[in-house]
């Protein structure tokens, strides 16, 4: 099984300040995936990475896709209290469709 | 996209019985999963819903505590058997066509008593 390492597991901010949540792997992804999970919902995708080295932005959102492919990271500029949630990287493992999840990271953004 | 819909959104039940969640799709979608997820934490796959055939369980998750149907390509239930205090958390569904992406349902918050 190929393993998602993310952190931090927990970050509590300002409202404006910037983070960057880390998603990595000593395995090879096809594709790595960001989802956003507010309290009460099920989990909503926000991009997909395919390409190693790719960036997408979404508004205020970064994603990066490791050259190598073993890891990305999603960057938040100027946090609102909107960006509050539990952010999870996945992809697929050993080529298959079966998923495999990192253990998330909860943000607070504080008004 | 797909929109996936689970009923029901929550329950309260005794030890002992058992609970059929059901997961809607309003489109026909290659893959179906069943996951278990603590408040605050990460998912847990349980397995893989298969159309017309039995499903893929994963490691520690078998099909006589948590049996599967999957009848067509829109439409599957999860059943959490003899349930006990352990078996309170969410339990989503998702759904994907490609390894790419998955769609996923709101939950069902499951409290055993």
């Amino acid at each position: 099984t190929q393993l998602l390492e993310q952190s931090p597991q927990f970050l509590s901010i300002q409202e404006g300040e910037n983070l960057t949540v880390y998603c990595n792997s000593s395995s090879v992804f096809s594709s790595l995936q960001w989802y956003r999970q507010e309290p009460g919902e099920g989990p909503v995708l926000l991009v997909t990475v395919v390409t190693g080295g790719e960036v997408k932005k979404l508004k205020r959102l970064t994603f990066q896709f490791g050259d190598a492919r073993k890891d990305s990271s999603l960057h938040i500029t100027a946090a609102q209290p909107g960006d509050t949630g539990l952010y999870l990287c996945a992809g697929p493992s050993g080529g298959s469709y079966i998923p495999t999840f990192g253990r998330g990271t909860s943000l607070i953004v504080h008004p | 996209s797909a929109v996936i819909s689970q009923k029901p959104s929550r329950d309260i039940c005794q030890r002992g019985t058992s609970l059929t969640i059901q997961c809607q799709v309003d489109s026909q979608v290659t893959m179906m999963f069943w996951y278990r997820q603590q408040p605050g934490q990460s998912l847990t796959l349980i397995a893989t819903a298969n159309q017309g055939s039995e499903a893929t369980y994963e490691s520690g998750f078998v099909i006589d505590k948590f049996p599967i149907s999957r009848p067509n390509l829109t439409f599957s239930t999860l059943t959490v058997s003899n349930m006990s205090p352990e078996d309170s958390s969410i339990y989503l569904c998702s759904g994907a066509s490609t390894a790419n992406e998955q769609y996923f349902g709101p939950g069902t918050r499951l409290t055993v008593t």
